[in-house]
């Protein structure tokens, strides 16, 4: 079946450092990908997504592009602050529904 | 324009006792989805609804849970009787339709003891 792989956390990073945050998946077809971000005591927020092969996906400093000949969807950003500290979902959505991966945290430090 | 509200936001009971959640989707939004999300894991869809009727609730434990959508707008959640591994948070998320993006709401955190 449909499955997403995330990179173990907690990733931890000083201010202005580089972010990479790996996410693979498993699918037939070509679904549409999708980060969501999940600060402490909240509920889920749309970060960015793509619908289709090599399309970018940003927002907020954030990128991630739909590689479909490695299946991944790597979420990128130059130079986080510590406001990003958070819990980043990798998903995939297919016939309505939305399928996680099991989440990174990222940790930023000032 | 309002997200997606859920109450309440936390709630503790004991073990074998009822509860409900309340969902409030975005005003427009024809779908909507329960998910179930344990500690340290992402999110699992537990039913979806197109409008009032319950379209993709295979992964709902039948025996115990239930879930209503009147009117096609507001959705509540039961638990009868909750059990100790029921603890976690219920999300609320809604979208215009089938496929579109999905907006999530807060959250009900819930501890059962």
């Amino acid at each position: 079946g449909d499955s997403v792989t995330q990179m173990e956390g907690p990733v931890t990073l000083s201010e202005e450092a580089f972010l990479t945050i790996n996410c693979t998946y498993t699918a037939t077809g070509y679904p549409s990908l999708f980060w969501y971000v999940q600060y402490p005591g909240e509920g889920l927020q749309l970060l960015l997504k793509a619908t289709k092969a090599d399309d970018k996906g940003s927002n907020k400093g954030f990128e991630a592009t739909y590689r479909k000949e490695t299946t991944s969807f790597h979420l990128e950003k130059g130079s986080v602050q510590v406001s990003d500290s958070a819990v980043y979902f990798c998903a995939l959505q297919r016939s309505g529904k939305l399928i996680f991966g099991q989440g990174t945290t990222l940790q930023v430090k000032p | 324009e309002a997200g997606v509200v859920q109450s309440p936001r936390y709630k503790i009971i004991e073990k074998k006792q009822p509860v409900a959640f309340w969902c409030n989707p975005i005003s427009g939004h024809n779908t909507l989805y329960w998910y179930l999300q344990n500690l340290g894991q992402g999110p699992e869809l537990l039913i979806r609804y197109e409008n009032e009727e319950a379209v993709d609730d295979s992964q709902l434990p039948k025996d115990r849970f239930s879930a209503e959508r009147l009117k096609g707008v507001d959705s509540t959640l039961k638990i009868q009787p909750a059990e100790l591994g029921d603890s976690a948070v219920y999300l609320c998320a809604s979208s215009k339709d089938l496929g579109e993006t999905q907006y999530f709401g807060p959250g009900t955190r819930l501890l059962v003891l």
